[in-house]
């Protein structure tokens, strides 16, 4: 799987977009970009996962660049119950695929 | 729906000590994992099964961790006998059979239960 950078920690005030970015400059042409977040004292849960198109849920907005090398996570309007750890993950959807996570960023909702 | 549950939420013992762990995956769900998640980092996986059989337990410490998932449905995880540094998070996940999926189709997404936390002492 391809590896991911992200900042380990960013700020957010409370009501504005929090944008987390992530790197994968080695994705393959099969392999999706997952993010998952974990909110203190919980296990990781799913928020929103895409190929090569932007995809929006209730959740969240991913934005993967035309060349797939980078994507953002888009909070629209970040909430205190938004602070967590946001995991970027690289894998292939189809046949099972190590989810492999990394340090993610620690996002802080400012009152 | 429940979620997948894992008991205990929380275990102190003292090193040498044998401790169980106990995974109930969503209903239907054929692929279970336990992942372990060291303070400050992301969760590592242990092992991973589809249904009853182990089929990558190549991060698992076979020399006191063991696992094993009767019948394809609940899980266990061992650790005979405990070390210092086995305190962590110990987390359960399952997910459905992976396909061949279209972006919102949820192949491969993992569920999570909260984690049992243990303490070492």
């Amino acid at each position: 799987d391809a590896k991911t950078t992200q900042p380990t920690s960013m700020d957010c005030a409370e009501g504005r977009a929090a944008n987390l970015p992530c790197n994968h400059s080695t994705i393959s042409g099969n392999e999706y970009v997952y993010w998952y977040r974990q909110i203190h004292s919980q296990g990781p849960q799913y928020i929103i996962h895409g190929l090569k198109n932007n995809e929006t849920n209730e959740m969240a907005s991913l934005i993967i660049t035309e060349d797939r090398k980078s994507s953002t996570l888009i909070l629209p309007h970040a909430t205190l119950r938004d602070t967590a750890v946001y995991y970027c993950i690289v894998t292939m959807t189809g046949g099972y695929q190590k989810v492999t996570f990394g340090i993610g960023t620690k996002l802080q909702v400012i009152p | 729906e429940a979620g997948v549950v894992q008991s205990p939420r929380y275990k102190i013992i003292e090193k040498k000590q044998p401790v169980a762990f106990w995974c109930n995956p969503i209903s239907g769900h054929n692929t279970l994992y336990w992942y372990r998640q060291n303070l400050g980092q992301g969760p590592e996986l242990l092992i991973r099964y589809e249904n009853e059989e182990a089929v990558d337990d190549s991060q698992l410490p076979k020399d006191r961790f063991s696992a094993e998932r009767l019948k394809g449905v609940d899980s266990t995880l061992k650790i005979q006998p405990a070390e210092l540094g086995d305190s962590a998070v110990y987390l359960c996940a399952s997910s459905s059979a992976p396909l061949l999926g279209q972006p919102g189709s949820g192949a491969n997404v993992l569920t999570f239960g909260a984690g049992s936390r243990l303490t070492v002492l």
